[in-house]
């Protein structure tokens, strides 16, 4: 059962405008929560973090959301750039310590 | 990067064949990860190491095996591969296993036919 769920595969944006990508969880014991970002032929590398303690953190132009009565958060990119366009993972780390990884969203920002 | 090297970076195989896939670290960190990638799964936890000669499995550890005999090199066998196990092999490093986040190498493409 996925318990890390990116029910959009794919999102299509316009330079200079707003992106934001969601996910959605299942397991009420995670606390610590990821998004990554993946380029073709390289490692994921890491964005920006969010403790459950918080509901948003923001890092530049990326900022993370969480609302855990939900058990959904979302990263949200402004302005997003060309550059941008990548595979985004969102991932979540419980008790148990292992990191759970989404399927990934692959996001097209359009010049 | 962070100091993460693995080799190969592709690999074709037959099925039924040993495969072993090196992960070397220059960061010394004591947590190591291996995950696959692929399409419609994210990533997956297959093993991971929480120190020299202390390992455990993750989500898909069934057909793999790993050994970490020194802090830098964790590898990741496959004793007998099969087409379900082609995919893109990544291993992760990081500091601590609390809420640090993991850096990643740049995968390995293995083919099984």
């Amino acid at each position: 059962d996925q318990q890390v769920k990116q029910n959009s595969p794919s999102l299509s944006v316009q330079e200079g405008r707003i992106s934001i990508l969601n996910c959605d969880y299942t397991n009420s014991m995670f606390d610590y929560f990821l998004w990554y970002k993946k380029y073709p032929a390289e490692g994921p590398t890491f964005l920006i973090s969010i403790s459950s303690i918080k509901d948003k953190n923001e890092d530049g132009r990326f900022t993370v959301f969480l609302n855990k009565s939900a058990k959904h958060l979302s990263l949200h990119i402004v302005p997003s750039q060309p550059g941008d366009s990548a595979v985004y993972f969102c991932a979540a780390k419980g008790n148990t310590g292992k990191l759970i990884f989404g399927q990934g969203t692959t996001l097209q920002v359009k010049p | 990067d962070a100091g993460i090297t693995q080799s190969p970076r592709h690999k074709v195989t037959e099925t039924g064949t040993p495969v072993t896939l090196r992960c070397h670290q220059t960061e010394n960190h004591r947590y190591m990860y291996w995950y696959r990638q692929d399409p419609g799964h994210g990533l997956r936890l297959i093993h991971y190491s929480y120190g020299v000669k202390d390992t455990d499995k993750g989500e898909v550890s069934d057909g793999y095996s790993v050994s970490r005999s020194k802090t830098e090199d964790f590898l990741l066998t496959l004793e007998s591969a099969t087409s379900s196990q082609t995919s893109v092999y990544f291993c992760a490093i990081s500091e601590s296993g609390l809420n640090s986040p993991l850096h990643f190498g740049n995968g390995t493409r293995l083919t099984v036919t």
